[in-house]
């Protein structure tokens, strides 16, 4: 299994500023990824983030705006610059463990941009 | 581009009656996940299927997958009410170097009535 943990769980935030979300794992990961879950909807991918390369954005998704590290293989973080009202979602960080064929999601966090 | 349906999109069942969830996908895949999401939570893993025929039962859930028709069904038996949830069905993909991805149903959310 894999337990995952994200900062900050929550927060209000102004438009135009900028948030960076933490994803922390529990053991070592290759495959890491970033979704949003917009109110009421299904969960989009964002982005995936593999150590040891540089992210992939899905498309409507920029790395200016969605800047994403991944210093090792047990920790990453999104940022959402510039935001504007648009951007109210939750932030889920997922991992894939190849030994169990499982995916797993962290708790999210839940950002408002007023 | 892989597309995934899930029917119905809003389900409200009497306790002790069964009903079956379907999930179609359009591209070839031999991985497919069922999770459940409560109101405020994070995704919790409910099943994951790897090849054609593949049939899991857990508690009142019993999922199946049939690759040739591209076709997942998620079965509930004698609903009762902590079952209401909103259930996604996720479907994955090889998306080049190595990697994979999930791409995400709009998600079934069931409500079981007394």
């Amino acid at each position: 299994s894999a337990v995952i943990s994200q900062k900050p769980s929550r927060d209000i935030c102004q438009r135009g500023t900028s948030l960076t979300i933490q994803c922390q794992v529990d053991s070592q990961v290759t495959m890491m990824f970033w979704y949003r879950q917009q109110p009421g909807q299904s969960l989009t991918l964002i982005a995936t983030a593999n150590q040891g390369s540089e992210a992939t954005y899905e498309s409507g998704f920029v790395i200016d705006k969605f800047p994403i590290s991944r210093p090792n293989l047990t920790f990453s973080t999104l940022t959402v610059s510039n935001m504007s009202p648009e951007d109210s979602s939750i932030y889920l960080c997922s991992v894939f463990k190849g030994a169990s064929d499982e995916q797993y999601f962290g708790p999210g966090t839940r950002l408002t941009v007023t | 581009e892989l597309k995934v349906e899930q029917n119905p999109l809003f389900l409200s069942m009497q306790e002790g009656k069964n009903y079956t969830i379907y999930c179609n996908y359009s591209t070839t895949s031999d991985r497919l996940y069922w999770y459940r999401q409560d109101p405020g939570k994070s995704l919790e893993s409910l099943f994951v299927l790897l090849s054609n025929g593949a049939v899991k039962q857990e508690g009142r859930l019993m999922a199946s997958l049939d690759t040739k028709a591209r076709l997942s069904t998620l079965h509930i038996t004698a609903a009762v009410h902590d079952l209401s949830a909103t259930y996604f069905c996720a479907v994955q993909a090889y998306s080049g170097a190595g990697s994979y991805q999930l791409t995400f149903g709009k998600g079934t959310k069931l409500s079981v009535i007394p």
